[in-house]
């Protein structure tokens, strides 16, 4: 009865490679997160999508795009990785409302390591 | 634009102490969320508390207490009893417009 999960959650792969890292929630929310934890353990927002729709986008390269065929579930495709992508990435989700509603889920993370 | 500061890299205490994290914030918004999160050496982002702007109690979750002061913009954790499992990162965030701003973080270490 995992909230939200995320696969994988190791990710080792070559500079140049594509990859798809995938993400559900079964909260019932309606927007969901991608967040960025670099090396420095600083974590920033990516991408915010509410009720599929793409609401947030934070001067991300454009290599990185991400989908979310519904409510539950956000995706997030990166072409042509580089090395500094090598980061930990989270999935997280919440319902837009007032106060507390807006408190935010996190995945377990997927840990991606480009070489 | 929001921003949070968390001013203590790495804190130590003693099992079974109390121990205050400290968050200052910076908002221009009348309205807004503080939260806290832990991240312990396994990697994940577990929530804590929250506490509203227009909350007029401070909030409390069993061992963690959220020590808020509107006027100085400071929003400081308060874990009582400490216990080895307590050793984490922790985080402070803000909500701002659709996202969470975080803090740096502090590294917390409690000491048998």
């Amino acid at each position: 009865d995992t909230a939200v999960s995320q696969t994988p959650k190791y990710l080792v792969t070559q500079m140049g490679n594509d990859k798809s890292i995938k993400c559900e929630q079964n909260l019932g929310h309606d927007t969901m997160y991608w967040y960025k934890q670099d090396s420095k353990k600083f974590l920033k927002i990516m991408f915010s999508y509410n009720n599929k729709e793409l609401i947030i986008n934070e001067t991300v390269p454009n290599r990185f795009s991400p989908k979310s065929p519904d409510k539950a579930h956000l995706n997030l495709h990166i072409n042509s990785l580089e090395l500094g992508d090598s980061a930990v990435y989270f999935c997280a989700s919440s319902q837009l409302g007032t106060s507390r509603q807006e408190t935010q889920y996190f995945g377990p993370g997927t840990r991606l390591l480009v070489l | 634009a929001q921003k949070i500061t968390q001013t203590q890299p790495g804190m130590f205490v003693q099992e079974k102490e109390a121990v205050t994290l400290d968050c200052t914030y910076d908002t221009s918004d009348p309205s807004y969320g503080l939260f806290w999160y832990k991240q312990p050496s396994s990697g994940e982002m577990i929530f804590l508390i929250y506490q509203g702007s227009y909350d007029q109690q401070n909030a409390t979750e069993g061992r963690y207490s959220l020590n808020f002061q509107k006027a100085r913009k400071s929003a400081n954790l308060v874990i009582s009893a400490s216990q080895l499992g307590d050793s984490a990162m922790y985080f402070c965030a803000m909500r701002g417009l659709n996202k969470l701003v975080f803090g740096a973080g502090t590294i917390l270490r409690v000491k048998s």
